[in-house]
This record gives C-alpha cells, sequence and structure tokens, in this order.
C-alpha cells in the first residue's frame, strides 16, 4: 500500500525541548519537503530535499532542522530556537520538485 | 511573499449549485496546480494545467489558465456537501526556483 505517512498525529512539547517529526514514503520519490500551517493559512516552506543527502532551505527554516539520510526519510526537527512552533506540520513527496505533490496527514505540534 | 492568491477568502452556497473560486499570481509560471484540504488534514492533488494550457476539464472540476493576466480559476459543478474544504492554488514559476508556492486558500462550505 503506498504513501506517505507522518507519525505523530498530535505532539505536546515543553518549551525549550527539541521535538523530530517523522515523515515516510514507499512512493520512491526523490523530493520530499515539509511545510508549516497556521490557522485559516496557506502553507510555507520551510525545507526540501530534491534527492538523497541534499536539501535546501524555504522561506521559514530559522529554528528547524532536517536531514536527507535515506530515499524514503525526511525527519524534521523542530529546535527550542523557533519562536513560534505551535503549528499544524505537512510532509509532502514528489517525483520532482515541480510534479504533484502528495502530503501526508499532517502532524499537530502544542508547545505548553 | 505569496505567490499564489485565492479569492474568494470564503465562499458558501447551496448544494447542487456552482463554486467558483479565482487564483492570482506575479510571476510566469510552468504549472498551476489545485489541491483540496478537509479540516485538519493532508493535502490531496486535485487538477494540474500547464502554461500552453488554457482549460481542463476532471469529473466535476473545470480549471481555466489565463496567462496575460496571470489568473486561474476553478469551477465546480452540481456542488455537494462532501465539497466543503479548503482549496489551494500552487503555482510552479518559471526560473531557477523550482518549486511549488502555495495560496492562502478559499474556504468553501457547501450547505445541504
Amino acid at each position: 500500500d503506498g504513501g506517505i505517512t507522518q507519525s505523530p498525529k498530535y505532539l505536546f512539547r515543553k518549551e525549550g525541548q527539541n521535538v523530530t517529526l517523522s515523515c515516510e514514503q514507499n512512493l520512491n520519490h526523490d523530493a520530499m519537503y515539509w511545510y508549516r500551517q497556521d490557522p485559516g493559512q496557506g502553507l510555507r516552506l520551510i525545507y526540501y530535499s530534491q534527492i538523497v543527502n541534499d536539501f535546501q532551505k524555504g522561506d521559514i527554516a530559522e529554528g528547524y532542522s532536517v536531514s536527507r539520510e535515506k530515499k524514503e526519510s525526511f525527519p524534521l526537527t523542530v529546535t527550542s530556537a523557533q519562536k513560534n512552533p505551535t503549528a499544524f506540520y505537512l510532509c509532502a513527496s514528489s517525483i520532482g520538485v515541480t510534479d504533484t505533490q502528495y502530503f501526508g496527514p499532517g502532524t499537530r505540534l502544542t508547545v505548553l | 511573499s505569496q505567490q499564489g492568491e485565492e479569492d474568494p477568502q470564503a465562499l458558501s452556497i447551496q448544494e447542487g449549485e456552482n463554486a467558483t473560486m479565482n487564483c492570482s499570481y506575479k510571476t510566469s509560471i510552468n504549472n498551476l496546480q489545485w489541491y483540496r484540504q478537509n479540516s485538519g488534514r493532508g493535502l490531496v492533488h486535485l487538477i494540474l494545467i500547464r502554461s500552453n494550457e488554457r482549460e481542463k476539464h476532471s469529473g466535476r472540476l473545470r480549471v481555466t489558465l489565463d496567462t496575460s493576466k496571470k489568473s486561474s480559476s476553478l469551477l465546480i459543478t452540481a456542488s455537494r456537501a462532501a465539497d466543503t474544504a479548503s482549496y489551494f492554488c500552487a503555482t510552479d514559476p518559471s526560473g531557477s526556483a523550482r518549486q511549488l508556492t502555495f495560496g492562502s486558500g478559499t474556504q468553501l462550505t457547501v450547505l445541504p
């Protein structure tokens, strides 16, 4: 069953803690993305990766870090340097960077 | 800054009516895509229209593209309550920065 998964669905974190959001795909896609969505807003690009072992900053990369050691996986770490991390985080993948993107179900992060 | 901007921000119609949403963008593009998002879920790709196409159909969806006006419209015919969702346009701008840019979306409510 092909698709893109994110875990966990809900995540709570105390201020000052780092937290890592998981994103896995078995679609054999080269490109993967992380977006942030705030209530009533569109998607803003945090980081993207065109290929394994490579990634690029998006529009709002400050306070976030990623790795792309495997084609299937693109974890996002929200660090304590991110001033306002409470948001809905969406991961996506595509064959290439301008092709149709397939989205995971999202992770809702709440900082207490 | 947002490349695509949807209009209206919110739209409420009765079941059976048609719904039209518009997207305007600023720079030249290779393609424009429309996505749908149910509340609290990931985005689902609806349709892609290339810069050399003027109109495209998929089921009850009709998308038009006017590159001279830098605008696109999404028409949903014979709407159903299940069409209630947010709809986003995403543009693939021409040039070296090959990544999709999402608008802020139109919230469509279809009343039974």
